[in-house]
């Protein structure tokens, strides 16, 4: 029972790097989001995709670029890396637009210097 | 603004020991409530979902309460253990394909 699978766990970019995080399902979900943890704040939402194909923005998505090309993948890029996008990023996948089944992967600690 | 707030921000209690989160959200209109728990380095885990016709609902120790005119929940931790020592997050979703509203969790701690 995989669940939902983040690569890699840890990474360390510097400023002005580009990096993608991948983000596999084996649900047969088709609806998957990313999210950043920072500190003293909820979970935020970057991008999400209602299905194979569709991508939407959420409430941060500035700096990312997503792309969902297989229904278990969903890719989280950034092109130009900035300290400000060090932080825990998290995907998750849902069954449905109402949350069912709603399962988050592990997280991906980035660190930007 | 949809707000979701807990507390408190953190929490030490001794083994064995009962503890209460709170969680205050302003998200309308209201779909249902979650309660999650989040382990260090983990994602966060399902532990109930609460509709608005649901007053409480229990997972093994844990029971969360909603009152949905005060727009109020908690959640309730009996005889506690180490291994529930982690952050736990309510988050609240607007009608039933709105996007989730996250509180920023309580840590709690628990010593021997």
């Amino acid at each position: 029972n995989a669940g939902v699978t983040q690569t890699p766990k840890f990474r360390v970019l510097k400023t002005g790097q580009s990096m993608t995080l991948l983000c596999a399902q084996d649900m047969n979900h088709e609806y998957m989001y990313w999210y950043r943890q920072d500190p003293g704040m909820g979970l935020r939402l970057i991008h999400y995709s209602v299905g194979e194909g569709t991508t939407a923005k959420g409430e941060v998505p500035d700096g990312y670029n997503v792309s969902r090309l297989k229904k278990q993948n969903f890719l989280l890029g950034l092109e130009s890396a900035a300290p400000s996008q060090t932080s825990v990023y998290f995907c998750a996948s849902s069954y449905s637009g109402t949350g069912s089944g709603y399962t988050f992967g592990s997280g991906t600690r980035l660190t930007v210097v | 603004k949809n707000q979701v707030e807990q507390s408190p921000q953190s929490l030490i209690i001794l083994e064995g020991k009962n503890c209460t989160l709170q969680c205050n959200y302003t998200v309308s209109p209201f779909s249902n409530l979650r309660w999650y728990k989040q382990d260090t380095g983990r994602g966060p885990v399902s532990l109930t979902i609460m509709t608005f016709s649901e007053n409480t609902k229990s997972n093994g120790r844990y029971t969360a309460t909603l009152d949905a005119d005060t727009k109020q929940s908690s959640l309730h931790i009996t005889a506690s253990q180490l291994s529930d020592s982690a952050s736990y997050i309510c988050v609240v979703r607007a009608t039933s394909y709105g996007k989730l509203t996250f509180g920023q969790g309580t840590i709690l701690t628990v010593h021997p």
